[in-house]
């Protein structure tokens, strides 16, 4: 049963470019949540995908954007990349009701 | 104030040693409590969840008292494999998570 899969694992990018990030959720999940985690600190919450749309957001600019598929998988778009997005993104995949999330490894992303 | 808040430590402990970690959170709606133990460079990975009328799973016993808005995780017998960042997680609404910034447990030999 495989578990969350994030690609790629690490990334560089230039400043002002932009990034695209994949999830594919675990078997069975449905709902998509991407967190950024900078160096020392917790996950912040970003957005969540649930049925293809957004359902909440984080304090996070609209240049962090994403979209669900029908198959549940999920991309994350930074756009205008910032040397303050350099973190690790991390995807988390779950279902309705009660439970924890199970975590993609994440990306790291290194913003130059 | 921040959603949920830790003391970041390090907590630096000998093997076989008993080690507490506590987290408060802010809102008395959240509805479900994690902890979450996280490696060095490793994504977070679900440890247990934690109930009203505590949990226990083998060295771990967590607390959790919704009065005082308080959640708290002990560690028994404390191993070298044992040391990582320990998560605080809660759920308010809907399934977003809200997580610490963690605390840094090193047990050494």
């Amino acid at each position: 049963d495989a578990g969350v899969t994030q690609s790629p694992t690490h990334l560089i990018k230039t400043r002002g470019q932009q990034v695209t990030l994949r999830c594919s959720p675990k078997s069975g999940h449905d709902t998509v949540s991407w967190y950024q985690q900078a160096l020392g600190q917790g996950p912040q919450f970003i957005f969540q995908y649930y049925e293809e749309e957004e359902r909440q957001r984080g304090n996070f600019p609209d240049r962090f954007s994403g979209h669900q598929f029908p198959n549940y998988s999920s991309e994350l778009n930074v756009n205008a990349l910032l040397l303050g997005d350099s973190a690790l993104y991390l995807c988390a995949s779950s279902r309705a009701g009660p439970g924890g999330y199970t975590f993609g490894s994440g990306t790291r992303l290194t913003v130059v | 104030r921040k959603e949920v808040e830790q003391d970041p430590g390090p907590f630096n402990v000998p093997e076989g040693a008993t080690v507490a970690f506590n987290c408060t959170y802010s809102n008395s709606a959240s509805q479900s409590f994690f902890w979450y133990r996280q490696d060095c460079r490793k994504e977070p990975k679900l440890l247990m969840s934690v109930y009203s009328s505590g949990n226990e799973d083998g060295r771990f016993t967590a607390q959790l008292n919704r009065a005082s808005q308080y959640i708290s995780l002990l560690i028994r017998d404390s191993k070298l494999s044992d040391s990582a960042t320990y998560l605080c997680v809660v759920n308010r609404r809907g399934n977003q998570f809200y997580f610490g910034t963690g605390t840094s447990l090193t047990v050494i030999p």
